[in-house]
């Protein structure tokens, strides 16, 4: 059974704190993704990556970076958080020759 | 313009009946398209997807693709109450990396 699993359900941080959402899937999927999603506005995309230490940006990387080190594993880091970042975050992979995305359970941020 | 739309909702629809949801999108060279299912508090998990023109039929769900009008859309038949959910239209942009999503459609079947 496919598994993609985020490292917290819920988080709590302070204004201005480094945060780290952590993501690991144990499909062997190359392309890995970060979403947020908000009310009325859908999914939008982060960043991807298509392989270990690539990365692209997506729609709305401002205020965030990534980092893959391991093709299972791929993290989103807010460097500075702030209220506007409060969100749910979801990652979700899928294989080189896949279309469907397969995603995690979220991690539902609030950046006080 | 939005590159995937799709009405908010909610629809609502009686157990039974059939419920139809709508997307268009702007990119004319999309090729894939997605039909997501999400519950309230879970992820999106994929129940239908489509490259060509006409109807796709997986049990009671039907997806339906006009690239000419660039017009995707999801029939459910004999609705059930368990079909209550969030449906999110997506289309891949060209070279296939990038998903868009729509905002999604609440659909309410009652029993």
């Amino acid at each position: 059974d496919v598994k993609v699993t985020q490292s917290s359900r819920y988080l709590v941080k302070r204004t201005g704190e480094k945060v780290f959402l952590e993501c690991v899937q144990d499909m062997d999927h190359e392309n890995m993704f970060w979403y947020r999603q908000d009310p009325g506005l859908g999914l939008r995309l982060i960043y991807f990556s298509y392989d270990v230490k690539m990365k692209e940006k997506g729609d709305i990387p401002e205020g965030y970076s990534v980092s893959r080190e391991k093709k299972e594993r791929f993290s989103l880091i807010l460097e500075s958080a702030s209220t506007n970042q409060t969100s749910m975050y979801l990652c979700a992979s899928r294989d080189r020759g896949g279309r469907e995305q397969f995603f995690g359970p979220g991690t539902r941020l609030t950046v006080l | 313009q939005k590159e995937v739309e799709q009405n908010s909702g909610p629809l609502s629809v009686p157990e039974g009946a059939i419920a139809s949801l709508n997307c268009t999108y702007s990119d004319r060279g999309s090729q894939s398209f997605f039909w997501y299912r999400q519950y309230s508090g879970k992820s999106p998990e994929l129940i239908m997807f489509i490259y060509s023109n006409g109807d796709k039929e997986d049990g009671r769900f039907t997806a339906q693709l006009n690239k000419a009008s660039q017009y995707v859309s999801l029939l459910i038949r004999d609705s059930q109450p368990s079909d209550s959910a969030t449906y999110l239209c997506a289309v891949n942009a060209p070279g296939g990396f990038k998903t868009i999503f729509g905002a999604g459609t609440r659909l309410f079947v009652k029993a």
